[in-house]
């Protein structure tokens, strides 16, 4: 079956740099697009971006300085990396499959010093 | 960027009631090559958001018909006819016609 898991840091301290990696399995990351939303206290969901089956990015404009997403499709991975993080980029982040028709449990990362 | 409205904010109702949830855009959702990309979805306490509805009225596969979509341009609609315990959380709307996608605030459902 399809399942999607998340994997990161936990805690991140400010000015620093946010890994996450998205394992799925139960499908092909070239025949889907993969997406990254994250869940904040502050501005609710928000879609931070995706990576087409093709392997191309789309990235939401309040991230793309600072985000990149990238993948593995020989370990079924899919990548996240933000830089420069704020105490504002505290939340759960979520990898999410096509039109959210999949989601990962999330990850809760806490931007403190 | 687009801004869905979503309405109520809070839903009280009994077991059994019918409830509706209003999700309007700032800009139409129609994209050019004819669909609508809007999509409900449910996040109940402690998880992730699962989706109900795509393409404004679509069920999503293993969803109860007691959800339904409607809606065109810029109104939209879930319905819930007979709202059961595990239907409890919070509802949101997101569009992917325009970059970057958006949801709604949420409309979190509670037992009266």
């Amino acid at each position: 079956q399809v399942q999607l898991k998340e994997t990161g840091p936990g805690l991140v301290q400010p000015t620093q740099t946010l890994s996450i990696t998205c394992t799925v399995s139960g499908f092909s990351l070239t025949s889907y697009y993969m997406q990254w939303v994250r869940q904040t206290p502050g501005k609710g969901l928000e879609w931070m971006g995706f990576i087409r089956s093709g392997g191309s990015t789309e990235y939401n404009s309040e991230f793309k300085s600072r985000l990149s997403i990238s993948r593995d499709t020989s370990k079924n991975q899919v990548f996240l990396k933000m830089n420069s993080l704020k105490t504002e980029d505290t939340g759960v982040y979520y990898c999410a499959r096509g039109n959210y028709g999949h989601w990962g449990q999330g990850v809760m990362v806490t931007v403190s010093s | 960027d687009v801004v869905l409205t979503q309405t109520p904010p809070t839903l009280s109702a009994t077991i059994g009631q019918s409830v509706s949830i209003s999700c309007r855009s700032s800009q139409s959702l129609l994209h050019s090559n004819g669909n609508t990309y809007l999509n409900w979805l449910l996040q109940r306490p402690g998880q992730p958001p699962q989706l109900l509805i795509y393409l404004v009225s679509r069920l999503e596969s293993g969803v109860p018909n007691r959800f339904s979509g409607s809606g065109s341009g810029t109104d939209f609609t879930l319905k819930i006819s007979g709202v059961e315990a595990e239907d409890l959380g919070v509802y949101y709307c997101v569009q992917s016609t325009h970059a970057p996608y958006t949801f709604g605030a949420g409309t979190k459902l509670e037992l009266k």
